[in-house]
């Protein structure tokens, strides 16, 4: 049973418009949600996190929510550039080892100019 | 050096052989952490080292995979009588200490298993 989930495989938005990365979780304990981005060939990159107690970070154009109710968040990009153009992995941890985090499948951002 | 190493960057075995992964972290960084990535797959943790203690294995998928870090520094992580299930990239990342993200990650090892 995936415990981390990214339902949408892709997605493909216009420059200078807004993207919007959904990750459903479905284990309760986790309490730490994570955002990385990844290019080909290249390792992940850490992007942006928020706790449990939160329901909304933000750091320049990203913006994460978190609806601890529906176990569901969102990574907001706006605008869209196309260097964003990258795979987008959501990760959730109930640990206090974030590394030790579940990872969802991915979503590739396509941003076109 | 200015970030994570990862060796070799492509590894091309033979079903049953065995292979060694190597990763060298960013100077300092006391914790150390091993995922793999199967195709059209998420990041799946493996092991963690932090500093001198024992390290956390609860990721690990059978005992034909162990790691080894010596000295705090370079790591190692080896699979015995690959399969071809094994076929991944093999990710390392490193930080100064367990941190609420800010893991830099190594380029990864593409093994393949033929």
């Amino acid at each position: 049973d995936q415990q981390v989930k990214q339902n949408s495989p892709s997605l493909s938005v216009q420059e200078g418009r807004i993207s919007i990365l959904n990750c459903d979780y479905t284990n309760s304990m986790f309490d730490y949600f994570l955002w990385y981005k990844k290019y080909p060939a290249e390792g992940p990159t850490f992007l942006i996190s928020i706790s449990s107690i939160k329901d909304k970070n933000e750091d320049g154009r990203f913006t994460v929510f978190l609806n601890k109710s529906a176990k569901h968040l969102s990574l907001h990009i706006v605008p869209s550039q196309p260097g964003d153009s990258a795979v987008y992995f959501c990760a959730a941890s109930a640990d206090t080892n974030a590394g030790k985090s579940t990872f969802g499948d991915g979503t590739t951002l396509t941003v076109k100019p | 050096g200015a970030g994570v190493s990862q060796s070799p960057s492509n590894k091309v075995t033979e079903k049953g052989k065995d292979v060694e992964l190597r990763c060298d972290p960013i100077s300092g960084h006391t914790a150390l952490y091993w995922y793999r990535q199967s195709l059209g797959q998420g990041l799946e943790f493996l092991i963690y080292f932090q500093g001198n203690s024992a390290p956390d294995k609860s990721g690990l998928p059978s005992d034909r995979f162990s790691a080894e870090r010596t000295g705090g520094s370079v790591s190692t992580l080896t699979i015995q009588r690959t399969q071809q299930e094994d076929s991944a990239v093999y990710l390392c990342a490193s930080s100064p200490y367990i941190t609420s993200g800010g893991y830099t990650f190594g380029s990864g090892t593409r093994l393949t298993v033929v």
